[in-house]
């Protein structure tokens, strides 16, 4: 079945600090992966994508991620966080095959320090 | 703004009272959906739509029911709601392409609380 870890539900990193979000994903063959961002109050944004081709995915907000296959990771980095940033990130993965269906990390609340 | 609207926003129910939420997407999609977010809980698929027809129905309480007239619009109406059905409902849209994943885009949520 699918499934998808975000080990970090809380990360504080100082404004200007870079940054790592951890995804994990478990499925039987190459997904496709999504990460999304959740401000308060709001719904959610498509960050980046990957279907296929190039493993390291640009996003939105300058935001990249890296398709790990050996490890069947999907880290969320950014350079340089903006206060901005604070928010909650979620990992997805979606399956190949079948109809449009997401499973969703718990997601990765992030705070900013000025 | 992300083609995906959501009313009400905010709702505050008794658990006798019967309420809809709407949801509308102007993106041209042909599949819908609705997500639970309670706290500390991943999101919940609930419902998909797919050409106007539910595909999907994720083992939810019959006290939700979902309705897609079109394929522009997604209802979900509640009845004899419990509190601990209180929780953000997401609607989200996307293309519908048999044997692909195609990209999905949410509406801002209801709040809903069920007192």
């Amino acid at each position: 079945a699918q499934s998808v870890t975000q080990p970090d539900i809380h990360i504080t990193v100082s404004e200007g600090a870079s940054l790592e979000l951890r995804c994990n994903y478990s499925y039987g063959a190459t997904p496709y992966l999504f990460w999304y961002v959740q401000s308060p109050g709001q719904g959610l944004q498509l960050l980046l994508k990957y279907f296929s081709g190039d493993t390291l995915v640009q996003g939105i907000k300058g935001f990249e991620a890296e398709f790990k296959r050996s490890q069947s990771s999907f880290n969320l980095r950014k350079p340089s966080v903006h206060w901005s940033d604070a928010a909650e990130y979620f990992c997805a993965v979606g399956a190949r095959g079948g109809y449009n269906k997401l499973i969703f990390g718990a997601g990765t609340r992030l705070a900013v320090h000025p | 703004e992300t083609g995906v609207t959501q009313t009400p926003r905010h709702l505050v129910m008794g658990m006798t009272n019967k309420k809809s939420l709407k949801c509308e997407q102007h993106l041209g999609h042909n599949a819908m959906y609705w997500y639970k977010q309670s706290a500390k809980k991943p999101l919940e698929l609930m419902f998909v739509y797919s050409l106007e027809e539910r595909v999907e129905n994720n083992s939810v309480p019959s006290r939700f029911s979902p309705e897609c007239p079109n394929s522009s619009h997604l209802f979900l109406h509640l009845h004899t709601l419990q509190p601990e059905d209180s929780a953000l409902y997401l609607c989200a849209s996307s293309q519908e392409v048999t044997g692909n994943q195609e990209t999905q885009y949410f509406g801002p949520g209801t709040r809903l609380l069920v007192l």
